[in-house]
């Protein structure tokens, strides 16, 4: 039974670029979670994705948007790249119809900007 | 005022010793509650939920106090494997299916020999 899968694990981009995250939830799971942890922080909620569609957003700027596609995986995308978003950007995953407050999370991709 | 507190350490204590962590919240309506462990450049994983009555698994004992918007964690018999970063996590929000979690930003612990 796969978990929570994150790709790319590493990424270094500079001020400006743009970005693209994966993730692939743990099967059977239908709702994404998208997270930002800077360094020496806790992980800060950006969005969550459920049936394709964001159904919550964070105090995060419109730079940041998301994507899910119908088999349930989900894409982080940010714009004009800020030396800020430099964090460990984690996608957490949850089976909606159980109601269930356990997210599992993957692995994280790392992105730095210079 | 930040929506969940915790004290960041870290904590440094030697194998064998008893360890508590303590955390508030600040919204009232808040409905969940978790420790979560997260290693060094890795995932958080879930530790334990906590409960109005307490709960208890193995060395580690969760409490919550509704009252008071406070959250403890007490490990005994720290081990050398104990040690990590300690996230106090809260789920705010309407009931249904809106699992999103406010994290702390955690303590540290460091278990020496």
């Amino acid at each position: 039974d796969a978990g929570v899968t994150q790709s790319p694990t590493h990424l270094i981009k500079t001020r400006g670029q743009q970005v693209t995250l994966r993730c692939s939830p743990k099967s059977g799971h239908d709702t994404v979670s998208w997270y930002q942890q800077a360094l020496g922080q806790g992980p800060q909620f950006i969005f969550q994705y459920y049936e394709e569609e964001e159904r919550q957003r964070g105090n995060f700027p419109d730079r940041f948007s998301g994507h899910q596609f119908p088999n349930y995986s989900s894409e982080l995308n940010v714009n004009a790249l800020l030396l800020g978003d430099s964090a460990l950007y984690l996608c957490a995953s949850s089976l909606d119809r159980l109601n269930t407050d356990t997210q599992y999370f993957g692995p994280g991709t790392r992105l730095t900007v210079l | 005022r930040k929506e969940v507190e915790q004290d960041p350490g870290p904590f440094n204590v030697p194998e064998g010793a008893t360890v508590a962590f303590n955390c508030t919240y600040s919204n009232s309506a808040s409905q969940s509650f978790f420790w979560y462990r997260q290693d060094c450049r890795k995932e958080p994983k879930l530790l334990m939920s906590v409960y109005s009555s307490g709960n208890e698994d193995g060395r580690f004992t969760a409490q919550l106090n509704r009252a008071s918007q406070y959250i403890s964690l007490l490990i005994r018999d720290s081990k050398l494997s104990d040690s990590a970063t300690y996230l106090c996590v809260v789920k705010f929000g309407p009931n249904s299916g809106y699992s999103t979690l406010t994290f702390g930003k955690g303590t540290m612990l460091l278990v020496s020999p």
